[in-house]
């Protein structure tokens, strides 16, 4: 299995610009989470999928960002416009629904953002 | 609302001694605590779990232990390698399918 895929691995934008970070999920994993990595807050759940549904975006910093699932194999996150304060990396993860199991996630490589 | 705190920023030991990482909770409903590892410009891989009904876990030169009434767990790594050189994340899992991380702390393990 190639993992959690994401692209791109690197973004650079300007201020105001709409930005797409994508994923494909591990095949067969019911759980797709998006996480952002900052300096300050460490790794932050923004938004889980179950079955593509979204669960819970509680995480998700401001009406800015958006995030779909219109497949088992694929999910975007949205941030539109983009702010410098965006700036951080990125994670897409998944895991299986097997509740004998401890919620092991795996996650994709991220996604480096850069806002000027 | 931070339920997961790694206190500790940054840890530097000596190759071949005790690496000890700290981690506090807040949340008593999390049934499972996990430790990933994370390398540079990677995403971050699991290490080593253990179950809130448990004190201690051991995985090779890596051990686990939950303290439940001072809502407190750490990560031992033994003897500490230059390989393990990290940013390391603990993380809190409860019933909802979702983990809850704290801010990590970066191991540096010197030759």
């Amino acid at each position: 299995d190639a993992g959690v895929i994401q692209s791109p691995r690197h973004e650079v934008t300007e201020m105001g610009q709409e930005v797409t970070l994508r994923c494909k999920p591990i095949s067969g994993h019911d759980y797709l989470f998006w996480y952002r990595q900052t300096m300050m807050r460490g790794l932050e759940l923004l938004i889980y999928f179950n079955n593509n549904v979204p669960i819970d975006d509680s995480g998700m910093p401001e009406d800015r960002f958006s995030a779909k699932m219109p497949n088992a194999s694929f999910s975007t996150l949205k941030i539109q416009p983009s702010e410098p304060r965006d700036s951080a990396v990125y994670f897409c993860a998944s895991s299986p629904l097997d509740y004998t199991r401890y919620n092991e996630q795996f996650f994709g490589p991220g996604t480096r953002l850069t806002v000027l | 609302d931070q339920q997961v705190k790694q206190n500790s920023p940054s840890l530097s030991v000596q190759e071949g001694r005790i690496s000890i990482l700290n981690c506090d909770y807040t949340n008593s409903m999390f049934d499972y605590f996990l430790w990933y590892k994370k390398y540079p410009a990677e995403g971050p891989t699991f290490l080593i779990s253990i179950s809130s009904i448990k004190d201690k876990n051991e995985d090779g030169r890596f051990t686990v232990f939950l303290n439940k009434s001072a809502k407190h767990l750490s990560l031992h790594i033994v003897p500490s390698q230059p390989g393990d050189s990290a940013v390391y994340f603990c993380s809190g899992s409860s019933n909802t399918g979702k983990l809850i991380f704290g801010q990590g702390t970066t191991l540096q393990v010197k030759p």
